[in-house]
């Protein structure tokens, strides 16, 4: 069954540096997300990205973030100068299968892990 | 603020009983709306979806939906300890829109 990938599982950085999350969504989903959540509290949206270009945004994805999605395949997130309250799971997420008219529900990857120090 | 209150638990069910899981939301606007399950550590995973009122099931799970009472449930029969995790409840205003997650209920099978 096809699955969302993210990489790397955990990424430990020290503040001010810049990091770049992996995700490679399922193949023929058009919508992505990333979500993140912090130790113990709840899932949040962070961004939605359709037809190359961010369709919605929350307060939490300020300048210091940034998504692309270089190829065909691969949907990344940036966060230019890590805070340490950027500590979290990052997870990426797709949806919107092409060519359907049924309910696209979101499917989740693992996860990557963002230490900040 | 468009939120998704769910009790944090944890609830504690013996094994093979039914579990019942609550959310109510707040904006009458959602379309859809999901359950998720999340393990310790893990990412979320898609367990139910519904969007009409009344009930839908798929096997040992049964959600259900009132729109005029802004609530949404999870039942799961004959539970099993492998069904002990964190459950999230979420709702979505628009098709492929962002979801907006409660903060889940920590449900406990006692074998």
């Amino acid at each position: 069954e096809p699955e969302v990938t993210q990489t790397p599982s955990h990424q430990v950085t020290q503040m001010g540096q810049e990091v770049i999350l992996r995700c490679v969504p399922i193949s023929n989903h058009l919508y992505f997300y990333w979500y993140r959540q912090i130790l113990g509290q709840k899932v949040e949206f962070l961004v939605s990205f359709y037809n190359n270009e961010i369709s919605e945004k929350s307060e939490i994805f300020d300048d210091q973030f940034s998504v692309e999605r270089p190829d065909g395949s691969n949907f990344t997130l940036k966060i230019r100068s890590t805070k340490l309250e950027d500590s979290a799971m990052y997870f990426c997420a797709s949806s919107g299968r092409a060519g359907t008219g049924v309910m696209n529900e979101q499917f989740f990857g693992p996860g990557t892990r963002l230490t900040v120090l | 603020q468009k939120e998704v209150e769910q009790n944090s638990g944890p609830l504690s069910v013996p094994e093979g009983a039914i579990a019942s899981l609550n959310c109510t939301y707040s904006d009458r606007g959602s379309q859809s709306f999901f359950w998720y399950r999340q393990y310790s550590g893990k990412s979320p995973e898609l367990i139910m979806f519904i969007y009409s009122n009344g009930d839908k099931e798929d096997g040992r799970f049964t959600a259900q939906l009132n729109k005029a009472s802004q609530y949404v449930s999870l039942l799961i029969r004959d539970s099993q300890p492998s069904d002990s995790a964190t459950y999230l409840c979420a709702a979505e205003m628009n098709r492929d829109d962002k979801i907006i997650f409660g903060k889940g209920t920590r449900l406990h099978i006692l074998p």
